[in-house]
């Protein structure tokens, strides 16, 4: 069962903020929003976590609206090297062990 | 990166014949993960480990056996390789006090 939902694909250009969405709208109460991307045939790459709050690291910034059933992983100034697979994971633990289960993401190409 | 390393990277074998995967690490990490990826699919996971000797199934674990001896080694064998078991292979691991899992290289593998 599919857990988040998120666009197939999108395009943004350089230099621009590029806006990722994702519906989680059966998240449980315990579960953080992990994404993640995949540069072509690479291993994935993690990008950014939340429960609640929102947050930003040096890669990218993560919104998680108030009833926590959608987020948006915002890449302030995408680069070429961005253009990747963009996965919307919810997890039930943070630290400890934990599964991933990939959906099928977002394509995001990033344009000259 | 967490030191992650896989071999072999490509490997080609026949139908029936035994495989083993390596994924090497270097961050005395505690858990250790194995996926698999293939076309229209995201990662899935096929089985993980959460200490020395300590694993447990995934999602896709039919045909599919572990065995993890020391810590930075977790060895992943096709007992009889399949033409359905073609795909490629991550392995990934992840430290206690961490959230973010750390993905390997890959392995392609190609069951003729």
């Amino acid at each position: 069962d599919a857990k988040t939902t998120q666009p197939t694909s999108m395009d943004c250009a350089e230099g621009r903020a590029a806006n990722l969405p994702c519906n989680h709208s059966t998240i449980s109460g315990n579960e953080y929003v992990y994404w993640y991307r995949q540069i072509h045939s690479q291993g994935p790459q993690y990008i950014i976590h939340g429960l609640k709050n929102n947050e930003t690291n040096e890669m990218a910034s993560l919104i998680i609206t108030e009833d926590r059933k959608s987020s948006t992983l915002i890449l302030p100034h995408a680069t070429l090297r961005d253009t990747a697979v963009y996965y919307c994971i919810v997890s039930p633990s943070g630290a400890g062990s934990y599964q991933l289960t990939f959906g099928k993401g977002t394509k995001l190409s990033v344009i000259p | 990166d967490a030191g992650i390393t896989q071999s072999p990277r490509h490997k080609v074998t026949e139908t029936g014949t035994p495989v083993t995967l390596r994924c090497h690490q270097t961050e005395n990490h505690r858990y250790m993960y194995w996926y698999r990826q293939d076309p229209g699919h995201g990662l899935r996971l096929i089985h993980y480990s959460y200490g020395v000797k300590d694993t447990d199934k995934g999602e896709v674990s039919d045909g599919y056996s572990v065995s993890r001896s020391k810590t930075e080694d977790f060895l992943l064998t096709l007992e009889s390789a399949t033409s359905s078991q073609t795909s490629v292979y991550f392995c990934a691991t992840k430290d206690r006090a961490l959230y973010e899992q750390y993905f390997g290289p890959g392995t392609r593998l190609t069951v003729t």
